[in-house]
């Protein structure tokens, strides 16, 4: 099966800065999810993004799925971004999804 | 907007207990999907179901069963609650055969089992 790999494992940034989290695949997905994991251990999906650019508000995420590679840029980082960000991958369109280990981010006021 | 809601948000059970956890959609998703969430092992597949009464083993299947007997709703069962059970287990689901083929999950479940 897919092997998932994210990087770094732990993040701590001070407010306002931006950050930069990915996530490398060893094999080709259909589909790809980012989501944040809140403290309440509810997962938020952030990007459906089996490829290509994405932007919802100071997020952003790129796939590039020949290099299999994504990309999660947080900008102007705020207290509340803290928390685990996961990606995750599946080999066919609707099927199982293998999460990689999660960027533990804390951001600090 | 798609809602997983489960049954409880903590559980406390005894071993040997036999344990039900419940997860419905309303989004009319053909695929439901169950996880455990352990620190270091990350999220793992148990079990998922790709139709009513259609199921498949996911990574570690061992010491739990499933049920689907209706499209929105997806039963875990541990027949016979072990320590080694306790665990944050999640649900989720996705449409299949048409985009995006977006997992949403639910709120999760904390069961201690002592």
């Amino acid at each position: 099966g897919i092997q998932v790999e994210q990087s770094p494992p732990d993040l701590i940034l001070q407010e306002g800065a931006n950050s930069t989290l990915r996530c490398n695949f060893s094999d080709s997905v259909n589909n790809l999810q980012w989501f944040h994991q809140n403290p309440w251990g509810q997962l938020i999906n952030l990007f459906y993004i089996p490829s290509g650019t994405k932007q919802n508000g100071r997020l952003s995420a790129t796939t590039v799925a020949t290099e299999r590679y994504s990309l999660l840029y947080i900008s102007s980082s705020q207290t509340t971004d803290s928390g685990v960000y996961f990606c995750a991958g599946g080999e066919t369109s609707g099927s199982r999804l293998t999460f990689g280990e999660g960027t533990q981010l804390t951001v600090n006021p | 907007d798609v809602k997983v809601t489960q049954s409880s948000r903590y559980l406390v059970k005894r071993t040997g207990e036999k344990v039900f956890l419940e997860c419905v959609q309303d989004m009319d998703h053909e695929n439901m999907f169950w996880y455990r969430q352990d620190p270091g092992l990350g999220l793992r597949l148990i079990y998922f179901s790709y139709d009513v009464k259609m199921k498949e083993k996911g990574d570690i299947p061992e010491g739990y069963s499933v049920s689907r007997e209706k499209k929105e709703r997806f039963s875990l069962i541990l027949e016979s609650a072990s320590t080694n059970q306790t665990s944050m287990y999640l649900c989720a689901s996705s449409p299949e055969g048409r985009t995006p083929y977006e997992q949403y999950f639910g709120p999760g479940t904390r069961l201690t089992v002592t």
